[in-house]
């Protein structure tokens, strides 16, 4: 099975921290993805890699970057945290063009 | 990318076939129909996906209409553990997956 493994469930911060969200999976996947989900508006993809040190705006990047420097770790930044940050944010990944992404649990940000 | 219609809810009696119906009636040739589910405060479960013909694995079976509009999700034995909200996408790529209302699928014992 498919393991997406992201490194904390729930997490607080303050207003202006800098916040790295970590995320690995377990099956040598080509492409990584960041979603938030937020009630009433769904998911929506922030970021994604296709390959290490590649990638490529979602549709909400404004606030956030990412690294990718080994195939099976993907981390989001959130450079300096804002209230609107808070969020459930969620990893996934994938191999080829139309295969489905798998999900990790998710981590419940909030910032204070 | 087309649109997915789905029943907000629906419930169905521990033990029964759970048939969950998706309409994609603006499907291209080339777009899957994915379906995941969402058990509350956790991530995204993949469950089954195709292109055109039906399939089936371990959790459930996918029928895809002749004309590709329409789909159904059959969980053939519904547990308690399988009360969760269930979501149709239809995607090329699956790159940008968009999730919709989905069907809140409540299992009654």
């Amino acid at each position: 099975d498919v393991k997406v493994t992201q490194s904390s469930r729930y997490l607080v911060k303050r207003t202006g921290e800098k916040v790295f969200l970590e995320c690995v999976q377990d099956m040598d996947h080509e492409n990584m993805f960041w979603y938030r989900q937020d009630p009433g508006l769904g998911l929506r993809l922030i970021y994604f890699s296709y390959d290490v040190k590649m990638k490529e705006k979602g549709d909400i990047p404004e606030g956030y970057s990412v690294s990718r420097e080994k195939k099976e770790r993907f981390s989001l930044i959130l450079e300096s945290a804002s209230t609107n940050q808070t969020s459930m944010y969620l990893c996934a990944s994938k191999q080829g063009v139309n295969q489905p992404q798998h999900f990790g649990d998710g981590t419940r940000l909030s910032i204070l | 990318d087309a649109k997915t219609t789905q029943p907000p809810s629906m419930d169905c009696a521990e033990g029964r076939a759970a048939n969950l119906p998706c309409n994609h009636s603006t499907i291209s040739g080339n777009e899957y129909v994915y379906w995941y589910r969402q058990i509350h405060s956790q991530g995204p479960q993949y469950i089954i996906h195709g292109l055109k013909n039906n399939e089936t694995n371990e959790m459930a079976s996918l029928i895809i209409t002749e004309d590709r509009k329409s789909s159904t999700l059959i969980l053939p034995h519904a547990t308690l553990r399988d009360t969760a909200v269930y979501y149709c996408i239809v995607r090329t790529g699956a790159n940008n997956l968009f999730f919709g209302t989905g069907t809140r699928l409540t299992v009654i014992p």
